[in-house]
């Protein structure tokens, strides 16, 4: 699976959106792109995938680019209660559907 | 969404004993569950693939002696760390894998803090 990078942390203000970037120049064509987050002493949590079109769920949005090579979780109003670490991970199809966590990026968002 | 749930959240037990860890999807079917371990201030790492009814499949570095790994059934695999020393101590996680409409999603468990005294 390809790798990624993102920012170690990052803040923003309460009520603003929170745009986390993720860097995966390697990605290949079968390649997805997964967010998760975790919040301190929780296991991680879903927030949203996409393989080449921008997607929108109740929880946030993700926007890649053309080539694939970086995407944008965007949170739209963020809240104290999005502080968290956000991983974002490529994940191929193949049959074992591994997870493979980078360091990810720690949100601070401020009151 | 789905759930998926451990037990125990926390335990903490005595150097050189065994501890097991339970991880359930409680509202679907899940052929394969993985679990993790993240140190203080790390990210997860992958220790292992549990598939049900055959072996789990370990990554490369994890102990298969020492971390036991049962997927009996459909909702339920479990990890046992064998003979636990201080350097074990660790938040083990698991996820179960549920296939659906929209694809295949990992669901996480809450996690199991292990302190071995």
């Amino acid at each position: 699976d390809a790798k990624t990078t993102q920012p170690p942390s990052m803040d923003c203000a309460e009520g603003r959106a929170a745009n986390l970037p993720c860097n995966h120049s390697t990605i290949s064509g079968n390649e997805y792109v997964y967010w998760y987050r975790q919040i301190h002493s929780q296991g991680p949590q879903y927030i949203i995938h996409g393989l080449k079109n921008n997607e929108t769920n109740e929880m946030a949005s993700l926007i890649i680019t053309e080539d694939r090579k970086s995407s944008t979780l965007i949170l739209p109003h963020a809240t104290l209660r999005d502080t968290a670490v956000y991983y974002c991970i490529v994940r191929g199809m193949d049959s074992s559907y591994k997870l493979i966590f980078g360091s990810g990026t720690r949100l601070l968002v401020r009151p | 969404g789905a759930v998926v749930s451990q037990h125990p959240s926390r335990v903490i037990c005595k150097s050189g004993t065994s501890v097991k860890i339970e991880c359930r999807s409680l509202d679907f079917q899940a052929t394969t569950m993985f679990w993790y371990r993240q140190f203080p201030k790390q990210s997860l790492m992958l220790m292992a693939t549990s598939n049900e009814g055959s072996k789990a499949t370990y990554e490369q570095g994890v102990e298969k002696d020492k971390f036991l790994i049962n997927h009996a059934s459909l909702t339920l695999s479990t990890l046992t760390v064998t003979s636990a020393h201080p350097e074990d101590s660790s938040f083990y996680i698991c996820s179960a894998r549920k296939q659906g409409a929209g694809g295949t999603e990992a669901f996480f468990g809450q996690g199991t803090r292990l302190t071995v005294v």
